[in-house]
């Protein structure tokens, strides 16, 4: 059973858009939440985190949003650019070393 | 600075064949996690260890599949006979700490494929 889940394996945006990746959670104990962005041939590399006593968290371009409430969370990328095409993962943890991650979206930036 | 190294990147094998994926971890990192990842389940823990110890091997999938730490900086994953459902790519990824919020930083992955 998938407690955390990326309901969309792909999505293309035009470049200078707003990407908006979505992740839904089951698990209520789950209080840190993160993504990894992965191009191929590479290892995911630690984009940004949020905190379960934040709803929202921001680096940049990127911008990740937390509803607790809905258990949702989604990452906001403003202006998309075609460096940003890759595949995007969110993890979720309870305060431990132990990572459940989505199954990852692939973004598409077109030019 | 030398990020996680994994060897080899690619391992092609047939089935039956004993097969060992290796890991460096980064210099003055204390916990080392395997995962595994397919299209299907995503990126999957196989094993965590902490200070050399096996902390957590819950995720391994079956007794084929065996993973171990002599030191602090190499650790191997085994898989012993393969089987093609364990084609797939698999990451080291190396934290200080316990691992709680400190990010994890992954290795480049093997990409496996067994016939």
């Amino acid at each position: 059973d998938q407690q955390v889940k990326q309901n969309s394996p792909s999505l293309s945006v035009q470049e200078g858009r707003i990407s908006i990746l979505n992740c839904d959670y089951t698990n209520s104990m789950f209080d840190y939440f993160l993504w990894y962005k992965k191009y191929p041939a590479e290892g995911p590399t630690f984009l940004i985190s949020i905190s379960s006593i934040k709803d929202k968290n921001e680096d940049g371009r990127f911008t990740v949003f937390l509803n607790k409430s809905a258990k949702h969370l989604s990452l906001h990328i403003v202006p998309s650019q075609p460096g940003d095409s890759a595949v995007y993962f969110c993890a979720a943890s309870s305060g431990t070393y132990k990572y459940i991650f989505g199954t990852g979206t692939r973004l598409k930036v077109l030019a | 600075d030398a990020g996680v190294i994994q060897s080899p990147r690619h391992e092609v094998t047939e089935m039956g064949q004993e097969v060992t994926l290796r890991c460096k971890p980064i210099s003055g990192h204390n916990s080392l996690f395997w995962y595994r990842q397919t299209m299907m389940r995503g990126l999957e823990l196989l094993i965590y260890f902490n200070n050399n110890v096996p902390i957590d091997d819950s995720g391994m999938p079956e007794d084929r599949f065996s993973a171990k730490m002599p030191n602090a900086s190499f650790s191997t994953l085994k898989i012993q006979p393969s089987e093609p459902r364990d084609s797939a790519v698999y990451f080291c990824a190396s934290t200080a700490g316990m691992g709680g919020q400190e990010t994890q930083y992954f290795g480049p992955g093997t990409r496996l494929l067994v016939l």
